[in-house]
């Protein structure tokens, strides 16, 4: 069974960082698409941003407002996805998921989301 | 980037009645290979997102088959046949035909009158 834990949120102050780690199991993680997906507390949902497995190039894509201050890596000895978030804003506040390919054949693994909440 | 809606933003139910959720992309979500990528996912109260349909009308391992999507082009929608005590929860569509970004309506509540 596809299985995805993510982990590493907590409070921050506005203009600081945060990494969050995804730790996969139960599937092929190198060869998986990932995502980062974030719901504002009481929210809908909103894509985050997307690696793809290095056999597809490895391409990096990221939603506008994050681009420039989030960065999405992989490491793929270690079945682990990350998030790197910098200059953090309050808008930044959600629960942050982990998900396998949201487009594929076979349902997205989802995990129980860590919280990042970002206030001075 | 596509922005997707949908109605209503609240839909309360009978059990045992059907029900109907809409989504609309401000642009065809045909692509290039044919293919239209719009999702539906369940998110239950206290619960993490769970996708129900793929690709318009495609229904995922273990999805009850009073799940249905149908529609094309920009135009579509999600029906429970008969709705249950376990449908209550929000709904959102999701386009993945033109990204980035992926793009998700803003939701549909599910409750029971």
């Amino acid at each position: 069974e596809e299985q995805v834990v993510e982990s590493g949120g907590g409070l921050v102050k506005p203009g600081g960082s945060l990494r969050l780690s995804c730790a996969a199991s139960g599937f092929t993680f190198s060869n998986a698409w990932m995502n980062w997906v974030r719901q504002a507390p009481g929210k809908g949902l909103e894509w985050v941003g997307r690696i793809k497995s290095k056999a597809s190039g490895g391409t990096i894509d990221y939603a506008a407002p994050v681009k420039d201050r989030f960065s999405i890596s992989r490491d793929d000895s270690k079945n682990t996805l990350f998030l790197q978030m910098d200059s953090l804003k309050t808008e930044d506040t959600a629960l942050y998921y982990c998900t396998t390919d949201l487009l594929g054949k076979i349902a997205p693994a989802w995990g129980k989301g860590t919280a990042v909440t970002v206030s001075s | 980037d596509v922005v997707m809606t949908q109605s209503p933003l609240s839909l309360p139910v009978t059990l045992g009645q059907p029900a109907s959720i809409s989504c609309r992309s401000s642009q065809s979500l045909v692509s290039s290979d044919g293919n239209t990528y719009l999702n539906w996912f369940q998110q239950r109260p206290g619960h993490s997102p769970r996708r129900l349909i793929y690709k318009v009308s495609n229904r995922d391992s273990g999805v009850p088959d009073r799940f249905s999507g149908s529609g094309s082009g920009t135009d579509f929608t999600l029906k429970i046949s008969r709705v249950e005590a376990e449908d209550v929860g929000v709904y959102y569509c999701m386009q993945g035909t033109h990204w980035p970004p992926f793009t998700f309506g803003p939701g549909t509540k599910v409750d029971i009158k």
